[in-house]
């Protein structure tokens, strides 16, 4: 089945040491993001990737990098995490085409705890 | 500033019908999703609305009003399966998701 996968589900990582959160489809959207979700809030846009171009969020923390090094994957960099950014780490995908734009696809989410 | 507003939590009894409130004021509109997200997991898509008016999916239902800016998701016959936050998100003039803060559903039989 076309899907989003995200990996790892769980992530444990101790104040300021880097991570990485990976994120791949087989939908070939064209259009991939990274939220982030903390208990009872909304998801919040950090950036997405329009094919290879990057959007960032002006209110994303410089301590978030991405990278999206073909359609099918896309990376979630945490510099120097802070016990602020734990919480679910979610990717999606859509397709947009000629104006038209369909949901969003979700994957399953990693939740990241900091120690 | 864009700001979409839904209740905090709403609960419902098995079997009964629940109509979710989904105010939303933002640059441009372009379409309003519903999602529904279980505890822990990651939000599903439920139902897209871009004109006025009511879509019915099974027991699902969305509805839309652009003139006031407002929308709704009923639940019809509810089964404690729907025991979930309920998402509202609108598709801004950049193409970008506003997302609600979600409504928590409690179902008791």
């Amino acid at each position: 089945d076309a899907m989003v996968i995200q990996n790892p589900r769980y992530q444990v990582t101790q104040f300021g040491k880097p991570v990485t959160l990976s994120c791949s489809q087989t939908l070939n959207h064209n259009v991939m993001y990274w939220y982030q979700q903390k208990s009872s809030q909304a998801p919040k846009l950090l950036f997405h990737y329009y094919d290879k171009d990057f959007n960032n969020e002006a209110d994303t923390p410089d301590n978030f990098q991405s990278r999206r090094p073909n359609t099918s994957f896309c990376f979630l960099d945490i510099r120097s995490p802070g016990l602020g950014d734990a919480a679910m780490y979610l990717c999606a995908t859509s397709n947009v085409e000629g104006g038209d734009h369909n949901e969003q696809f979700f994957g399953p989410g990693t939740r990241l705890t900091v120690l | 500033g864009q700001n979409i507003d839904q209740p905090t939590e709403m609960t419902a009894t098995e079997g009964a019908i629940v109509q979710i409130n989904c105010t939303y004021q933002t640059s441009g509109f372009n379409g309003l999703f519903w999602y529904q997200q279980h505890a822990g997991e990651a939000p599903t898509f439920l139902s897209y609305n871009v004109l006025d008016g009511l879509e019915e999916k099974g027991r699902f239902s969305s509805f839309l009003s652009r003139s006031k800016g407002y929308s709704y998701l009923l639940l019809k016959e509810l089964q404690m399966k729907d025991s979930a936050s309920y998402l509202c998100a609108v598709l801004d003039s950049n193409y970008q998701l506003i997302w609600g803060a979600g409504t928590k559903l409690i179902i008791k039989p």
